[in-house]
């Protein structure tokens, strides 16, 4: 099944940086959504980009999406240590039927 | 309505006792996940609900594990004679339909001794 892979698996910058996590992924998708993980807690949906689209902005994430390149990017600008999380992909699989995880990059913002 | 509720929260057993855990999804939500998530990974799909119909189960979902979704409101997961490499934290998510995005509960961590 085909599965999204996150880059970097961590990433530390300071408070104020932007931080740019990448997505990879095998076969052709509907729809590819982000989402935020605290420590021991349930995912946080950030954003849904749909195959047809190639950008889409929410507050201070820009995500972006290359169906040719099977990859997509999530940046978050101007961070805070509140952004320290994990952070996943999930692209539907093959039949659009439920949604399939990467590994995830641990972000680490430095006050 | 505020969201995938879970329940419990947390849950210690001993190894060979049967567990049950509860999702209450968004109330217009007619899809229903089930994932397990082990520590520093990724979720791992395990079932999935269109209404009270159980469409697709993973290769992962031994027999011990059974998940129902009665009148297609709530859904319960079900392990059977718990094993340690069941602990995990259980999470549930639920969607408008196919193709929305999927809003998860706080999960349930199963601590196996």
């Amino acid at each position: 099944s085909q599965q999204g892979e996150e880059d970097p698996q961590a990433l530390s910058i300071q408070e104020g940086e932007n931080a740019t996590m990448n997505c990879s992924y095998k076969t052709s998708i509907n729809n590819l959504q982000w989402y935020r993980q605290n420590s021991g807690r349930g995912l946080v949906h950030l954003i849904l980009i749909r195959s047809n689209e190639r950008e889409k902005h929410s507050g201070r994430l820009r995500v972006t999406l290359d169906t040719s390149k099977k990859s997509s990017s999530l940046l978050i600008t101007a961070s805070r240590a509140a952004d320290t999380a994990s952070y996943f992909c999930a692209t539907d699989d093959n039949y659009g039927q439920n949604f399939v995880f990467g590994p995830g990059t641990r972000l680490s913002v430095l006050p | 309505d505020t969201g995938v509720s879970q329940d419990p929260r947390h849950k210690i057993t001993k190894r060979g006792q049967n567990v049950t855990f509860r999702c209450d999804p968004i109330s217009e939500h007619n899809r229903l996940y089930w994932y397990r998530q082990t520590l520093g990974q990724g979720p791992e799909f395990l079932t999935y609900f269109q209404n009270e119909a159980q469409l697709e189960k993973s290769r992962l979902l031994s027999d011990r594990f059974s998940a129902e979704r009665p009148k297609g409101s709530f859904s319960t997961l079900e392990i059977q004679r718990t094993e340690q490499g069941d602990s995990a934290m259980y999470l549930c998510a639920s969607s408008y339909r196919d193709g929305t995005e999927a809003f998860f509960g706080q999960g349930t961590r199963l601590t196996v001794v």
